[in-house]
């Protein structure tokens, strides 16, 4: 089985400081990593993923995450938070077969 | 080129009804995954489909939830007899190939949300 754990439900970010959001997983086996990303009333949109290629991946809109096999995390960071980045974060493991996998999110609040 | 929609974008209905749910992947993609997400919560997996045999349904919570993709394209989620914790996003997403533990991403429609009174 797997499981997925994001640190804080909530995150409040000042405009152009770092944004640092916290993924931990389980996994009985090798595991492939995401980021998306959640607009009021949109799908997800996904950031980035890890496929056991290099393990700092990076995606769009300046975010990238590292793959850290000895702490199970899988954290996202962006350097400077713009206000367009307030919005709701899933991070997501695929373990087995093709379903994924979500923690609950945290909402980031960017504060001008 | 289209993305995964769905429709209705919002449906309301009162307890006990049935209702149905449509998604419309992206046109090739032969992998199609159904997800709930409640309130204030992670998407949770509902079910799979590989073109239009259904692989997976373990997530589906009841027996009064069903899902059907007849052609391997369009799919259909029915909830029948709805109940007020049946509230929740639905979410449909598609992917391009039918590989067992793919690296291919999940393209996400926008969701309908699901009310029931």
């Amino acid at each position: 089985a797997q499981s997925v754990t994001q640190l804080g439900s909530h995150v409040s970010v000042s405009e152009g400081a770092l944004v640092l959001l916290r993924c931990n997983y389980s996994s009985s086996v090798p595991p492939y990593l995401f980021w998306y990303v959640q607009y009021p009333n949109q799908g997800l949109q996904l950031l980035l993923k890890y496929t056991s290629a290099a393990t700092l991946v990076k995606g769009i809109n300046g975010f990238e995450a590292e793959f850290k096999k000895s702490e199970t995390s899988f954290h996202l960071t962006k350097p400077s938070a713009h206000m367009s980045d307030a919005a709701e974060y899933f991070c997501a493991v695929k373990a087995a077969g093709n379903k994924l996998t979500f923690g609950g999110g945290t909402r980031v609040l960017v504060k001008p | 080129g289209a993305g995964v929609s769905q429709s209705p974008r919002y449906k309301v209905a009162k307890r006990g009804q049935d209702v149905a749910l449509r998604c419309d992947p992206i046109s090739g993609h032969v992998s199609l995954f159904w997800y709930q997400q409640a309130l204030g919560q992670g998407p949770e997996f509902l079910t799979y489909f590989q073109n239009e045999a259904q692989l997976d349904k373990s997530g589906l919570p009841s027996d009064r939830f069903f899902a059907e993709r007849p052609e391997g394209s369009v799919s259909t989620l029915k909830i029948q007899r709805t109940q007020q914790e049946d509230s929740a996003v639905y979410l449909c997403a598609s992917s391009l190939s039918g590989r067992i533990r793919s690296t291919d991403t999940q393209y996400f429609g926008p969701g309908t949300r699901l009310t029931v009174l």
